[in-house]
């Protein structure tokens, strides 16, 4: 039983680009949750989704930031123009239908800004 | 006030022994409650929930909840060096739609040496 698969797992940027981070659900999970963990800072919750509804995103930047979870396909968190202030590692995490409170993390993207 | 607040530690104890971990919340209304490890460079690991009040047990851990005093505790009995880490703390959101979001507190890192 797989669990939750991220992609890239590590991911360089330069200033001004676009990094796009995939996040694929256990089986039979259809909650997915977005998490940053800056150095040195704990670990602070972004965005919670179900499949094509935002359900809270109180901890997203207001600017350049966005998450997504389609009907088919990994839930994406989307970070344009990137700033160096934006290198950390973010997790994805999901839970089940039937405890939808538990949450499973992923092994994580490591941004780094150049 | 921190919403969760935990001693960042270093907390050390001889192999064998009990570590005592500790965290306060700030949210009266907080029900669900969470302890999650997270190894150097690795993403946290849900060790235990707990929603009510007293004790829950799972193999060597011990999870300890009082909601009069805004306080939950996580005993690791008969320690080993692989459960050197840092313990994260975590309380989910009320009310609205924070239901999915968990606010952790910064961590205590344990070292359990030989």
């Amino acid at each position: 039983n797989a669990g939750v698969m991220q992609n890239p797992r590590h991911l360089v940027r330069r200033r001004g680009q676009e990094a796009r981070l995939r996040c694929s659900p256990m089986k039979g999970h259809s909650h997915v949750y977005w998490y940053r963990q800056l150095p040195e800072e704990g670990l602070k919750f972004m965005v919670y989704l179900q499949k094509e509804n935002i359900i809270d995103e109180s901890g997203m930047p207001k600017e350049r930031f966005s998450a997504e979870f389609p009907k088919e396909g990994p839930s994406i968190l989307r970070i344009q123009q990137v700033v160096r202030g934006d290198s950390a590692a973010y997790f994805c995490a999901s839970s089940p239908p039937v405890s939808p409170y538990e949450q499973y993390f992923g092994p994580g993207t490591r941004l780094t800004v150049t | 006030q921190k919403e969760v607040e935990q001693n960042s530690g270093p907390l050390s104890v001889p192999e064998g022994a009990i570590a005592s971990l500790n965290c306060t919340y700030s949210d009266r209304g907080s029900q669900s409650f969470f302890w999650y490890r997270q190894y150097s460079g690795k993403s946290p690991e849900l060790i235990m929930f707990i929603y009510s009040n007293g004790d829950k047990e799972d193999g060597r851990f011990t999870a300890q909840l009082n909601k009069a005093s805004q306080y939950v505790s996580l005993l690791i009995r008969d320690s080993q060096p692989s459960d050197s880490a840092t313990y994260l703390c975590a309380v989910r959101g009320v009310g609205g739609t924070s239901y999915g979001k968990l606010t952790f507190g910064q961590g205590t890192i344990l070292t359990v040496h030989p």
